[in-house]
């Protein structure tokens, strides 16, 4: 069975770094893409980007290039986004989110970690 | 990368069919066959009920169907249930392994 375990809620202040994490099982870590996506309080899903943990090939959304470092460790089939410097406007939700083979859609989830950034 | 545009809300009673609309661009919907559609409960992770513009994964019921015609991609919610009471949203594939979703719609059963 394909389970994606996310690391739990963060409480962060503003300008502190942060790195959370998505661990993969029941499926070739490897062979995958994984792709990360962010839910704002009370708004729609959006991709921010996507990683391929047999070589960390990485593709950015142009919004979130920069603001934010796609990495994945093979070693403990787990993948990582993370941030420098955080503001109050990266509060939300954020779910890792495994493609099929054919890359067209999102077949398995995880259960999100909410960030919460405030001072 | 701009959010596809899905309608805020639709409403219908039980045991109707309702459809919401998915439009992107000649970019994205217009170029790929690779919609994919999302349910989300609150305070749940989003679940896929369709891929590759108009297939279901298994387990998702007949009741979701799904279609495309230029730009703008389509979900069919047939025989509408209590339980399908969620907010849905579209995605696209938008190439070099990039992806754009949908503003989301929020689906009510009266």
């Amino acid at each position: 069975e394909v389970q994606l375990v996310q690391s739990g809620a963060e409480v962060k202040k503003p300008g502190e770094s942060l790195k959370i994490s998505c661990q993969g099982s029941g499926y070739t870590f490897t062979t995958y893409w994984i792709g990360w996506v962010r839910q704002m309080p009370g708004k729609g899903p959006e991709w921010m980007g996507i990683i391929y943990p047999g070589d960390s090939d990485t593709r950015y959304n142009p919004s979130f290039q920069g603001q934010v470092t796609l990495s994945a460790d093979k070693s403990i089939s787990t993948a990582f986004l993370q941030w420098s410097s955080l503001k109050a406007s990266d509060t939300a939700m954020y779910y890792c989110a495994r493609p099929g083979s054919s890359l067209s859609s999102f077949d398995f989830w995880g259960q999100g970690t909410l960030v919460t950034v405030s001072s | 990368q701009s959010a596809l545009t899905q309608p805020a809300s639709v409403s219908a009673s039980p045991g109707q069919s309702i459809t919401i609309s998915c439009i992107g661009t000649s970019s994205d919907v217009g170029s790929y066959n690779l919609v994919s559609w999302y349910q989300q409960h609150p305070g749940k992770a989003p679940k896929l009920m369709i891929y590759e513009g108009s297939k279901r994964p298994s387990g998702i019921s007949n009741r979701f169907s799904a279609s495309k015609s230029g730009n703008t991609a389509s979900l069919t919610i047939s025989g509408l249930q209590p339980e399908d009471e969620a907010d849905y949203y579209c995605c696209s594939y938008a190439g070099s392994n990039t992806y754009v979703f949908g503003t989301g719609t929020k689906v009510t059963v009266l």
